[in-house]
């Protein structure tokens, strides 16, 4: 079955940068685009981005462009979220996520278990 | 930036009832508006998409409705595992968007 499969928790100091990775499986990895979305604890959600899985292009939400990178690595099917500069309000749970194969755009399905990131001094 | 508004923010309700969940969105959508249903310490699942298919496997007591900028989620006979907050996202321009979230428990 379709699966995205996240990397572990991280606790990371203010001003550090952090990776997250999403491995998909189940499906032709070219095929759909992947979104990254966030939680912070408590809260709603965020999209922070979108990546190509074909071509590796990349769009990000605006207050995030300077900090976010958004990469694929097609030989292990495993796409990778980095944010840099890390903030306090940076904590939050941060998920993977399927979109359709006719958009950019469009929901969401399924979605990775999510990876609680911690910003701590 | 598209805002999604979301009301009630929460709501009590007994096993059985009809439970319904707005969604309004600062500018038309059209039909590019998706549910999602999220459980504690879980991450969100696919409801509805495209503002009233049902995502396969979502059991039929879920329907969606609306288009342009008013949109419902109906719950019409609400069940034990149906407790959890549900979540609206516009897909009609990006940066999509989410409703800033409904929770639902028991009465």
């Amino acid at each position: 079955q379709v699966q995205l499969v996240q990397s572990g928790s991280e606790v990371k100091k203010p001003g550090a940068s952090v990776q997250v990775s999403c491995k998909a499986s189940g499906y032709r990895f070219t095929d759909n685009y992947i979104h990254w979305v966030r939680q912070v604890p408590g809260q709603g959600l965020e999209w922070l981005g979108r990546i190509t899985p074909h071509t590796g292009g990349t769009k990000s939400a605006q207050r995030f462009q300077d900090r976010l990178t958004m990469t694929r690595d097609s030989s292990t099917s495993t796409f990778h979220l980095e944010l840099k500069n890390l903030r306090f309000n940076d904590t939050a749970v941060y998920y993977c996520a399927r979109g359709p194969t006719t958009t950019s755009r469009g929901w969401f399905d399924p979605w990775g278990q999510g990876t609680l990131v911690t910003v701590s001094s | 930036d598209i805002q999604m508004t979301q009301s009630p923010s929460s709501l009590s309700a007994s096993v059985g009832e009809r439970v319904i969940i707005s969604c309004r969105a600062s500018q038309s959508v059209d039909t590019n508006l998706h549910w999602y249903q999220q459980k504690p310490g879980q991450a969100p699942q696919l409801l509805i998409y495209g503002s009233s298919t049902l995502q396969g496997g979502v059991p039929s007591r879920f329907s969606g409705s609306g288009s342009g900028t008013d949109f419902t989620l109906t719950i019409s006979s609400l069940q034990p595992e149906d407790f959890a907050a549900y979540y609206c996202q516009q897909s009609y321009s990006s940066p999509l968007t989410f409703g800033g979230g409904t929770k639902v428990e028991i009465k």
